[in-house]
Formats: structure tokens, sequence, C-alpha cells
């Protein structure tokens, strides 16, 4: 059964452009969360994904945007990147409904350099 | 808002010394509460958690206790090993939602 899944694991780009990172939930999981990790921080939620539409959104512009497909796998989009924005990103997939936290899996991360 | 306080890091401590991670949280409610563990390189993975007050999670030889009138959920190790060496976050989620709030992170670095 494979677990989280998130591609690329390691890139590069420019500031001023566009990155997709994408992310497979663990099998029977419906739910797809994208948190942001800056260096030495904790993570931060950026947002949420169930039934294909925008659940949940954190303190985060409207740069950041993402889709969720019908077999529940999601993208992460970054418009007009910064500086700032270099980060390691977190897929995490759950069951919606379900609130204990051990039905929250997280992948290994996409790291992000903007440079 | 929903908020963590983890103990500030880094840690450094000797194999079998004993462990304490301070954590403490603000929320409204009744939330969940997770230490996760980041290793070099890696991934979140879920350490323990405590989803009611007095609840105790354990794994792997850690624990916390859930303490509602303290606010406080501090993760403890009697005797901890050079592999235990990694970066610990604590993290709530709020009655009845689906996001994770974390902690800033504590590193830890086990010498032998």
């Amino acid at each position: 059964d494979a677990g989280v899944t998130q591609s690329p694991t390691h890139l590069i780009k420019t500031r001023g452009q566009q990155v997709t990172l994408r992310c497979s939930p663990k099998s029977g999981h419906d739910t797809v969360s994208w948190y942001q990790q800056a260096l030495g921080q904790g993570p931060q939620f950026i947002f949420q994904y169930y039934e294909e539409e925008e659940r949940q959104r954190g303190n985060f512009p409207d740069r950041f945007s993402g889709h969720q497909f019908p077999n529940y796998s999601s993208e992460l989009n970054v418009n007009a990147l910064l500086l700032g924005d270099s980060a390691l990103y977190l897929c995490a997939s759950s069951i919606r409904g379900q609130v204990t936290g051990n039905t929250i899996y997280f992948g290994e991360g996409s790291w992000l350099t903007v440079v | 808002g929903n908020s963590v306080t983890q103990m500030e890091g880094p840690v450094t401590l000797s194999e079998e010394a004993f462990l304490t991670i301070n954590c403490t949280y603000t929320a409204t409610g009744y939330p969940s509460l997770f230490w996760y563990v980041q290793y070099p390189g890696e991934g979140l993975q879920l350490l323990l958690k405590a989803t009611k007050a007095d609840d105790k999670g354990s794994n792997k030889g850690f624990e916390a206790t859930y303490r509602k009138e303290t606010t406080s959920f501090h993760l403890e190790k009697g005797s901890v090993q050079v592999s235990d060496s990694a970066v610990y976050f604590c993290a709530l989620k709020g009655q009845g939602a689906q996001k994770l709030v974390f902690g800033q992170g504590t590193r830890l670095t086990i010498n032998p």
C-alpha cells in the first residue's frame, strides 16, 4: 500500500517563474492538504481539497492555488515566485470526517529553491 | 486562533539521558494533540497522539500526557538513543477541524 507520494523531490526555479507540485494521496484517502515548511520552522497550512474543491485556506496569497482531480490526486501551483517561497512543501492526505490524528499521513515533500 | 508553543532548541543530550521537550497550546474546545518527528531529509511521521484530556500517548519509548488544566503536552523519553536525533514538532487539530497547527519544532541531537 503506497503512502503519500509527491513529485518532484527537489527543484530550482527563478524569481517570477511558476511551479507545479504534485501529490498522490494514500490509497483510500479522499482529502489532500498542502503545507509550507520554511527552513527552521514548523509547517504552515496552505489549503485543503476535498471533492475537487478548496475547502479551507490558510493565510497565503492568491499566488498559491491548487487543484484536485477525480482520482483524488492534487497539484499545488505557485505563480510569480519570490525568494521567500523557498521551502519544503508537504502534502498530507486524510479521510474526510475522520478527526483522529493518525488518519493524516504526510509525504516526503518537495524541496523548492527560488533563486 | 489556535496556536502551539514549543521549547526552543536546539537540544543536545548524551545517549541514555532523560528527555523532556515542552509544548503548550492555545485552543478553544477540545483539540487533539500530536507529536510528529522529522528525520533529516524526510517528511513528517506521527510519533504519538492524544485526543482527550488525561490521555497518554506513547510510542517507541516516548510519552506525552494531554493536560488540559495546564494546556500542555510535553514529550518525554527516559533514555534517548543516537537514532532519536531529529526535529520534533508538537501540533494540534482543533475540534472538528481537519488541518494541523504546528509549533516551530525542536531540533534534538543525541551524542554517543
